[in-house]
């Protein structure tokens, strides 16, 4: 299994600020993914970071807001960008390894994000 | 698109009760099914998962039987633990995109 490590662990930001959440997997992995978990509700898909190229976003996510880079194959960052209350989430970094056996996705612990 | 049901929660048990978590599915394909555990304070841990149907999972105690028929994955465990107390999600994934359902909360009292 992948272990994955996420910086900050949580924080409390002003409105209209950007926070940069890193994330470090201690082995190379396919794919990596961005993940917002709203206070009371599921996770719910933010974008697939790309090594090298632009991260692809799903519906409601766009790179303006959610800037994402990967410049290998071990490590990203998504940075959410002028941030509101409406931002106050958990964010969760998760790897997927399809070079093994299983299709198992592991996921960070999270970063636990207050905006006032 | 895909989706994921779960029953509504939150459940409280007494320990050594019987638990079951229904969860149901939409999809198109053949999509594999997961159980993910978040226990207070951490981050979300895999619990078990199937990969086609009629396969069960097991962990911890725990099983879940991909029920193709029925399109359904419910997670039940024969005796729970006060340990157990957590938030449980169902997920489905296909195409490499996981799909979870809106989670529950078990708490288990001694």
């Amino acid at each position: 299994s992948a272990v994955i490590s996420q910086k900050p662990s949580r924080d409390i930001c002003q409105r209209g600020t950007s926070l940069t959440i890193q994330c470090q997997v201690d082995s190379q992995v396919t794919m990596m993914f961005w993940y917002r978990q709203q206070p009371g509700q599921s996770l719910t898909l933010i974008a697939t970071a790309n090594q090298g190229s632009e991260a692809t976003y799903e519906s409601g996510f766009v790179i303006d807001k959610f800037p994402i880079s990967r410049p290998n194959l071990t490590f990203s960052t998504l940075t959410v960008s002028n941030m509101s209350p409406e931002d106050s989430s958990i964010y969760l970094c998760s790897v997927l390894s399809l070079a093994s056996s299983t299709d198992t996705q592991y996921f960070g612990p999270g970063t636990r994000l207050t905006v006032l | 698109g895909d989706s994921v049901t779960q029953m509504e929660g939150p459940v409280t048990l007494s320990e050594e009760a019987f638990l079951t978590i229904n969860c149901t599915y939409t999809a198109t394909g053949y999509p594999s099914l997961f159980w993910y555990v978040q226990y207070p304070g951490e981050g979300l841990q895999l619990l078990l998962k199937a990969t086609k149907a009629d396969d069960k999972g097991s962990n911890k105690g725990f099983e879940a039987t991909y029920r193709k028929e029925t399109t359904s994955f419910h997670l039940e465990k024969g005796s729970v633990q006060v340990s157990d107390s957590a938030v449980y999600f169902c997920a489905l994934k296909t195409n490499s995109k996981l799909t979870f359902g809106k989670g529950i909360t078990l708490s288990v009292r001694p």
